[in-house]
């Protein structure tokens, strides 16, 4: 059974720090692998989507790496602003398209 | 619309009535999904639909819990019997069946579902 873990569950850090969020997965047999975010009351919004015979996807300040093999994704975040306050999940697609969620990190940025 | 929506945003009732969760998926899209969140239990797959068919149910927790969808488009979650613990909040995702496995699911703004 698919295990996906994100540690630590919350990080606060200062307004311009470079910052990266940590994801592992047990099972490498997936299709891709997903980093949504989310705020307060409000759903899911789908940041980045890497393929599995993909290494990396950029967007904007926000860049995904994923070591299929071991494992792992990395979302680094540049010069993080307040407004990226929010709840960031992790999620691997398998069989039936299925995703499977890591727990979230919840990540404050102080002005 | 542009989105998914789900209706109603909130629903409070009382234990053992039975509810209705809707989802509104996005024009076109013929995958959709159902997924619930809960406090320490993180997100949690419930059921796949590929068109008017579930292929995957096997999130469903009880035989109280029931999905449906008519004409490709809007999906129904019903669970009878309403239990404390079904309180959480309720998600719904679309996304297109073409190379689904390689598109990125969109999701609503979900169902805050409260059993008193």
């Amino acid at each position: 059974k698919q295990e996906v873990t994100q540690i630590p569950a919350a990080l606060s850090v200062p307004e311009g720090e470079n910052l990266v969020l940590n994801c592992s997965f047990t099972d490498s047999a997936i299709y891709n692998l997903q980093w949504f975010r989310q705020d307060p009351g409000k759903g899911l919004t789908s940041l980045l989507l890497i393929q599995s015979s993909q290494r990396e996807q950029t967007s904007g300040r926000l860049n995904a790496s994923l070591d299929k093999s071991s494992g792992r994704s990395t979302l680094y975040i540049a010069a993080s602003q307040p407004g990226d306050s929010a709840t960031y999940l992790c999620a691997v697609t398998g069989a039936n398209s299925k995703l499977t969620f890591g727990k979230g990190i919840t990540l404050s940025v102080r002005p | 619309g542009a989105g998914v929506s789900q209706s109603p945003s909130n629903k409070v009732t009382e234990k053992g009535k039975d509810v209705e969760l809707r989802c509104d998926p996005i024009s076109g899209h013929t995958a959709l999904y159902w997924y619930r969140q809960s406090l320490g239990q993180g997100l949690e797959f419930l059921i796949y639909f590929q068109g008017n068919s579930a292929p995957d149910k096997s999130g469903l927790p009880s035989d109280r819990f029931s999905a449906e969808r008519t004409g490709g488009s809007v999906s129904t979650l019903t669970i009878q019997r309403t239990q404390q613990e079904d309180s959480a909040v309720y998600l719904c995702a679309s996304t297109s069946g073409l190379g689904r496995l390689n598109q990125p699911q969109h999701f609503g703004d979900g169902t805050r579902l409260s059993i008193l």
